[in-house]
């Protein structure tokens, strides 16, 4: 069955330092989202993507943030400048072209930051 | 008001018990109700997904909406300790809307 793959599974950084996340998306998905989940807190989240380029975005999502998605497979997340509150679980999802859809979730990747 | 409130429990239920889940929700725009099972720092699994009023069966799980109410609720039979985890309600909007969830329930299902 398709699922949504992330890596790193772990990643561990220093406050300051840039870090990509990577998502391989379900083939043939057409909308692409980041979610994020701070220990012992509600899954919160980011932003959307679609069409090359962002729908929507939340007030977490700030310009320390951006999305890519360099080739027909990958979606990343990248965040420019890590602060010791960017430590969290963050998930890629993935929903089909039909407005009926639903997403799926990837298995996250935790981001420790010190 | 927050948007999806949940009982974050934890619920303990011996093997065997029927399970009820429930999320309240304000919005009304929300037409599309989930729920996830997420294991320790794992990614929600989706469970049951339906976006009428009404049940909907699958196996043991059974989704119960009520948009009248703005409740939705997640029952399991026959619970099993494998099904000991935290189960998330998430809900949207039309299109491609990002889900709001809720806390989550922790669930133990103790043999």
């Amino acid at each position: 069955e398709p699922e949504v793959t992330q890596t790193p599974s772990h990643q561990v950084t220093q406050m300051g330092q840039e870090v990509i996340l990577r998502c391989v998306p379900i083939s043939n998905h057409l909308y692409f989202y980041w979610y994020r989940q701070i220990l012992g807190q509600k899954v919160e989240f980011l932003v959307s993507f679609y069409n090359n380029e962002i729908s929507e975005k939340s007030e977490i999502f700030d310009d320390q943030f951006s999305v890519e998605r360099p080739d027909g497979s990958n979606f990343t997340l990248k965040i420019r400048s890590t602060k010791l509150e960017d430590s969290a679980m963050y998930f890629c999802a993935s929903q089909g072209g039909i407005a009926t859809d639903t997403q799926y979730f990837g298995p996250g990747t935790r981001l420790t930051v010190l | 008001q927050k948007e999806v409130e949940q009982d974050p429990g934890p619920l303990s239920v011996p093997e065997g018990a029927i399970v009820s889940l429930n999320c309240t929700y304000s919005n009304s725009a929300f037409q599309y109700f989930m729920w996830y099972r997420q294991y320790s720092r794992k990614g929600p699994e989706l469970l049951m997904y339906t976006y009428s009023s009404g049940n909907k069966e699958d196996g043991r799980f059974t989704a119960q909406v009520d948009k009248s109410s703005k409740y939705i609720s997640l029952f399991i039979r026959d619970s099993q300790p494998s099904d000991s985890a935290t189960y998330l309600c998430a809900m949207r909007g039309s299109g491609n809307t990002p889900l709001v969830f809720g806390k989550g329930t922790r669930l133990s299902v103790i043999a």
